[in-house]
């Protein structure tokens, strides 16, 4: 089975412009969650979605924003960005959501000037 | 409430043994194990559930104390590969999973 992929891989934006990163699950996966990782901050949780629905939301600002289409593709989008949103964004898939394992893809690396 | 690592960091020539601790403040369903090594995505080790036993991959093994709220990973006889960032996600029934801010782990020769 193809693994969890995510585009792009890198990208570069300045402070104010919006950003919309693309994850692709596992086949079969239906739960999609994304994860923020910065150094020395570990894996802080952003969202969780389930069947096209947003099941559980980490402590962001609204500016995080997600959706995950009928195929269980997932797309999260940054708005108004800021030099702090710089970091690694992981999206990860499992069966069922909630606390099941999750399965990660290569990440996205925003860097924000 | 994310869990809390310890060490932050350790540094291990080959052939010697590890303990990473990961506690939470809450009561605790399962415990998961990832390893991520430097410019990679974290990949899952294992996975511990509550009233389930000590498990094991290789010589990497977990333990989990419901009534602590603690896991251990064990890595014994340590490999140049073990080298990379150890993270403890936690579940507490149907929510998301909550990561640790990681132990790194150094392996030199």
């Amino acid at each position: 089975k193809a693994g969890v992929t995510q585009t792009p891989r890198y990208l570069i934006k300045t402070r104010g412009q919006q950003v919309t990163l693309s994850c692709s699950p596992i086949s079969g996966h239906r739960s999609v969650s994304w994860y923020q990782q910065t150094p020395g901050q570990g894996l802080q949780f952003l969202f969780e979605y389930f069947s096209e629905t947003q099941r559980n939301k980490g402590n962001f600002p609204g500016r995080f924003s997600g959706r995950q289409f009928s195929n269980s593709r997932s797309e999260m989008n940054v708005s108004t960005l800021e030099l702090g949103d710089s970091a690694l964004y992981l999206c990860a898939s499992s069966l069922a959501q909630g606390g099941e394992t999750q399965y990660f893809g290569p990440g996205t690396r925003l860097l924000v000037l | 409430q994310q869990p809390v690592q310890s060490p932050q960091a350790v540094i291990l020539r080959e052939g010697e043994d590890a303990v990473i601790n990961c506690s939470s403040s809450k009561a605790l369903y399962s415990v998961h194990w990832y390893r991520q090594k430097h410019g990679e995505a974290p990949v899952f080790l294992m996975i511990l559930l509550k009233g389930g036993e000590q498990k094991g991959h290789e010589k990497i093994s977990a333990s989990f104390n419901e009534k602590k709220q603690q896991s251990s990973l064990y890595l014994t006889a340590s490999q140049l590969s073990y080298s990379g960032t150890y993270f403890c996600g936690t579940a507490s029934g149907n929510t998301p999973l909550v990561f640790g801010k990681g132990t790194r782990l150094s392996v030199i020769a």
